[in-house]
């Protein structure tokens, strides 16, 4: 079963607009929201992260949104580049091993 | 410094063939874990190793895979009589002995499995 539900499949942003991502969980053991960014052909790339301690992280234009109540978190990208077009991944861990999402396709015109 | 090398890159066998993903970790990183990315999904867990012992194999498929991590040289994922299902994307990832889970994780490029 998916322990982590992501959406939208996809996503058009126009430059300079605001990319939305979100991911739902519900295991509560979780304690770490990391996301990744995937380009084609290349291995995924630790972008941000959260520990459930926190409600909100911002590392220049990407920002996560955590809610550890409704059991959600997202990411915003503020600013949308071009070079932003990539495959985003949500996944959340309890251990060792992370369990990601279905990822998000990203283009930004 | 190298980050996460894997080898090779793309990988294509026929049905019943044998194939061999390697995995050689960054410097100074003493444990390896391997993901298998479907088409169209997110990675999957699949073991967990450290050199010399398999700590975590409950992702992978009880047939046909298995993988090690010797004293020296590369992980190696091993699939025996590949069938079109295997076909996948197969991420390594490595961390430190201070880092000994996914806060310290580097993946590497992947092996792209093809079975004809």
């Amino acid at each position: 079963q998916q322990q982590v539900k992501q959406s939208p499949q996809s996503l058009i942003v126009q430059k300079g607009g605001i990319s939305i991502i979100n991911c739902a969980y519900e295991n509560t053991a979780f304690d770490y929201f990391p996301w990744y960014q995937q380009f084609p052909g290349k291995g995924p790339a630790l972008l941000i992260a959260i520990r459930p301690d926190v409600s909100e992280k911002k590392e220049g234009r990407f920002t996560i949104s955590f809610n550890k109540s409704a059991k959600q978190f997202s990411l915003h990208i503020m600013d949308s580049q071009p070079g932003d077009s990539a495959t985003y991944f949500c996944a959340a861990g309890d251990g060792y091993a992370l369990n990601f999402g279905k990822g998000t396709s990203l283009l930004v015109t | 410094n190298a980050g996460v090398m894997q080898n090779p890159r793309h990988l294509v066998r026929r049905r019943g063939q044998e194939a061999r993903l390697r995995c050689s970790p960054m410097k100074g990183h003493s444990h390896v874990y391997w993901y298998r990315q479907l088409p169209e999904e997110g990675l999957k867990f699949m073991v967990y190793l450290q050199k010399e012992n398999i700590i975590d194999e409950s992702g992978m498929p009880k047939e046909r895979f298995s993988a090690e991590f010797p004293k020296e040289g590369p992980s190696i994922l091993r699939i025996q009589q590949v069938v079109r299902g295997d076909s996948a994307a197969y991420f390594c990832a490595s961390s430190p002995e201070t880092a000994a889970n996914y806060y310290g994780y580097t993946f590497g490029s992947g092996t792209r499995l093809t079975v004809v």
